[in-house]
């Protein structure tokens, strides 16, 4: 079946320490998102890319980085100067950038919590 | 002020219910989506709307562009049915971004 797989489920990240949240996709999608969520607010965009080799800062881009080396990974490190870094972390994708009407696919999600 | 809101907060009713979650948004939109996140976490897009009203099952959405605002019900609710719901807009200026609410917790009752 195709989808969108994230590990770990549940991420603990020690002070100081960067961390990397897995995202894949099967889905032949050109674009993929991570979004994070916290309690009561909706989701937020961390980064986005459109294609391979190539990613955009959401609106809250500082403490994390990205890259896109494969078509179908996502892989999103939460930083050392990420100072509120307690949150769950979604990530989604679709077909393609250039249509407005894409719908989204979503991972079932990374819990990240400090120690 | 957010540009996506989403009421009630949360909601609780019985098996068999009637439901309505609404949701209000203050930018110009290309589309309009309802997204359905299970206690697990994960997200499954429900409808993508731009106009008019969609179908599926027991759900219904429409949307009333002129009025930027969107309703998602449920007929004949039951207790699988409880979740978060979530409205989420893309704009028009900015497509790839997704402005999204915060969310409706819906609890089903048996």
């Amino acid at each position: 079946d195709g989808g969108i797989t994230q590990s770990p489920k549940y991420l603990f990240r020690k002070e100081g320490q960067n961390v990397t949240l897995s995202c894949e996709q099967n889905l032949n999608h050109d674009a993929m998102y991570w979004y994070r969520q916290d309690p009561g607010q909706g989701l937020r965009l961390i980064y986005y890319s459109q294609i391979v080799n190539d990613f955009q800062k959401g609106d809250i881009a500082e403490g994390y980085s990205v890259s896109r080396e494969k078509k179908e990974s996502f892989p999103l490190t939460v930083t050392s100067a990420q100072k509120n870094p307690t949150a769950f972390y979604l990530c989604a994708s679709s077909i393609a950038r250039l249509r407005t009407n894409e719908k989204l696919f979503f991972g079932s999600g990374t819990q990240l919590s400090v120690l | 002020k957010n540009e996506v809101e989403q009421s009630p907060q949360n909601l609780t009713a019985q098996e068999g219910e009637f439901i309505t979650i609404n949701c209000s948004y203050s930018v110009g939109i290309s589309a309009l989506h309802w997204l359905q996140q299970h206690p697990g976490g994960g997200i499954v897009s429900l409808f993508m709307l731009s106009s008019g009203k969609k179908k599926h099952g027991r759900l219904i959405a429409t949307i009333n562009i002129q009025e930027k605002h969107s309703s998602l019900h449920i007929t004949a609710s039951h207790p699988r049915d409880s979740a978060v719901y979530i409205c989420a807009v893309r704009k028009i200026q900015g497509a790839q971004k997704l402005v999204f609410g915060q969310g409706t917790r819906l609890t089903i009752n048996p």
